[in-house]
């Protein structure tokens, strides 16, 4: 079936580390997006991706970073720097250009203690 | 800066009653529109888009939606809601040239009593 899978759904680190949050879809999609959902903040794009090799900043990409070496694949790296960063993530993908919508993953929560 | 806004933040309706969630969006020229869904421990799933023509567009499970284009405005509406129409739900834009950039609004959480 194609879809967009994210992993791991539930994630735990300690304060102070890396973590990367994976996004795989297999709708031969070239634009991939990262959102961080927070109760009464909707859903805030922090970095988004059009073409393979090629990534802009949203509006919160601090503390964020991302690669796109695949078509496929959208990593999304939470580092140290990220002051808040216990949220549910979200990846989405879309065929390029405006006439068409986003297709969605689960969602990774991320909880950082 | 381009944005988003949904003005009800949480939404509280009987069954039968009527629905109307309300967005707007910042002047930027022209728009490709959309409402999401969200049921508790789904993920976000497409209801209605609008990308031009009829400004009345109709969605999955008897949502419809209107662009007014005057009012930068794209509220959401059902006649009758039901117990399982509970979920969060957010409306989204693509500005046109803004090379895909996907914006979403703050969410409305709707709660239908039975």
């Amino acid at each position: 079936d194609g879809g967009i899978t994210q992993s791991p759904k539930y994630l735990f680190r300690k304060e102070g580390q890396n973590v990367t949050l994976s996004c795989e879809q297999n709708l031969n999609h070239d634009a991939m997006y990262w959102y961080r959902q927070d109760p009464g903040q909707g859903l805030r794009l922090i970095y988004y991706s059009q073409i393979v090799n090629d990534f802009q900043k949203g509006d919160i990409a601090e503390g964020y970073s991302v690669s796109r070496e695949k078509k496929e694949s959208f990593p999304l790296t939470v580092t140290s720097a990220q002051k808040n960063p216990t949220a549910f993530y979200l990846c989405a993908s879309r065929h390029r250009g405006e006439v068409t919508e986003a297709f969605f993953g689960q969602g990774t929560r991320l909880t950082v203690v | 800066a381009q944005s988003v806004s949904q003005h009800n933040h949480h939404v509280i309706l009987s069954e039968a009653a009527s629905l109307e969630l309300g967005c707007n969006y910042s002047y930027g020229g022209t728009v490709n529109l959309f409402w999401y869904v969200q049921y508790p421990g789904q993920h976000l799933q497409l209801l209605l888009k609008y990308f031009s023509g009829d400004p009345l567009v109709k969605g999955i499970k008897g949502f419809e939606a209107e662009f007014i284009k005057s009012k930068f405005s794209f509220n959401l509406r059902k006649p009758s809601v039901q117990w399982s129409d509970t979920a969060e739900y957010f409306c989204a834009v693509i500005y046109s040239g803004n090379t895909g950039k996907l914006i979403f609004g703050q969410g409305t959480t709707l709660q239908v009593k039975p």
